[in-house]
């Protein structure tokens, strides 16, 4: 069965640490990608990639890294959190077709 | 930037009734047009899809889009209790490598027993 797998579910960072959520799919998809949503302002992409060894920027980038080192696996980094990256993050993987999403994790930085 | 704008921003109806929601556009080369439901705490499912101008039909849902007016619609018959979420309307752009989703706010539906 198809599946998008996201950890942590939660996590309470620290301004200033560094944060690493994780995404693990199952389906062989060559894309995917990391999103945010937040009320007022839905879903919003972060980072999406293409296939391993490559990252793109998406709509909203900055203070964001992205790690693509297997076609199963795809990371979103936040070298230096702030309280403003608080938010419901959601990991997806789907090619040319709707997007499979994980079930998000909370992050809150306080 | 694509641009998706949905209305309205909740709905409540009545068991049984039809729930009709609202999605326009701003990019008329849009591929296809997707809604997605979500439930509290749950991530996004997709629910149906539309590429050409017209109407299609799975089950209790209708979508019907017009290219002409960048507008899109989806139509929920005999709404039932289990409808109750938000609603996400998302449309495509590009395909292979550069497939991308855009995103409205969603309309939050609640079906009333």
């Amino acid at each position: 069965e198809a599946a998008v797998t996201q950890s942590p579910r939660n996590k309470v960072a620290v301004t200033g640490g560094k944060v690493t959520l994780s995404c693990n799919q199952t389906n062989n998809h060559n894309n995917m990608y990391w999103y945010r949503q937040d009320t007022g302002h839905g879903l919003r992409l972060i980072h999406y990639s293409y296939g391993a060894g490559s990252t793109e920027k998406g709509d909203i980038p900055d203070g964001y890294k992205a790690s693509r080192p297997s076609q199963e696996n795809f990371s979103l980094i936040l070298e230096l959190a702030t309280p403003s990256q608080t938010s419901v993050y959601f990991c997806a993987s789907g090619d040319n077709q709707a997007p499979l999403f994980g079930e998000g994790t909370r992050l809150s930085v306080l | 930037q694509e641009k998706v704008q949905q209305s309205p921003e909740s709905l409540i109806v009545p068991e049984g009734a039809m729930s009709s929601l609202n999605c326009t556009f701003s990019n008329s080369a849009s591929q296809s047009i997707w809604w997605y439901q979500q439930h509290p705490g749950k991530g996004p499912e997709a629910l149906i899809s539309i590429f050409s101008n017209g109407n299609k039909k799975e089950g209790r849902l209708t979508v019907y889009l017009n290219r002409a007016s960048l507008h899109v619609s989806l139509h929920i018959r005999d709404s039932q209790p289990s409808d109750s979420a938000v609603y996400l309307c998302a449309v495509s752009i590009g395909g292979g490598s550069n497939y991308k989703l855009t995103f409205g706010k969603g309309t939050l539906l609640t079906v009333t027993p």
